[in-house]
């Protein structure tokens, strides 16, 4: 079972590139969303999904844009990246309901 | 806002004590409270409340919710190295997952 697959594990970005991050689940989740975690911080939602078509903001939305095309699939797209924006992204997929959360392995990014 | 307050932020014991993670919140429309344990990587789920008074028990650990005080507690007794771990408290309400800052865990042996 593959569960949640975020790719790529590492990146070193330098300041103004762009990239996205890939995050596929093959679980049939409706809901899926991207966090950042900080040391300190916790896991800070940046943006969320409740199904294909539909997303919305979380708590530090800012400098990052995201589309859910289909079920399977929520990239995550910096346009325009800052050392503001080093940090691990963890995407996390559930079921509609009262459900648990799956998480992926994570993707460490770093903007130099 | 829906918000998690966890405390202690860090917590270091001995080998064998018991502990006790606190974690209060603030929702709008409240779904369920989780509980997830991370070590080296992802979060990895432990314990999901939504009624109060229940208490959910896996081995060593232990949880329960007050929905009037809006507090949760996670419980580890007869700590091992094992246990240590960022414990992160999560909140299910208006559609979205919000964290807390999480509680390191640390165990001397």
């Amino acid at each position: 079972n593959a569960g949640v697959t975020q790719t790529p594990k590492f990146q070193v970005l330098k300041t103004g590139q762009s990239m996205t991050l890939q995050c596929a689940q093959d679980m049939n989740h409706e809901y899926m969303s991207w966090y950042r975690q900080d040391p300190g911080m916790g896991l800070r939602l940046i943006h969320y999904s409740v199904g294909a078509g539909i997303t919305d903001q979380g708590e530090v939305p800012n400098g990052y844009n995201v589309s859910r095309s289909t079920t399977e699939d929520f990239p995550l797209r910096l346009l325009s990246a800052a050392p503001s924006q080093t940090s691990v992204y963890f995407c996390a997929s559930r079921k509609a309901g009262n459900t648990e959360a799956f998480f992926g392995q994570g993707t460490r990014l770093t903007v130099v | 806002e829906d918000k998690v307050v966890q405390s202690p932020l860090s917590l270091v014991v001995h080998e064998g004590d018991t502990v006790t993670l606190n974690c209060s919140y603030e929702v709008t429309n409240f779904r369920s409270l989780l509980w997830y344990k991370q070590e080296k990587k992802a979060p990895t789920f432990l314990f999901m409340l939504t009624s109060s008074g229940i208490e959910k028990k896996s081995g060593r650990l232990s949880s329960i919710l007050d929905k009037k005080e809006l507090f949760s507690i996670l419980n580890i007794t007869a700590t091992q190295t094992g246990d240590s771990a960022v414990y992160l408290c999560g909140l299910f309400g208006n559609e979205k997952l919000t964290f807390g800052t999480g509680t390191r865990l640390t165990i001397i042996p």
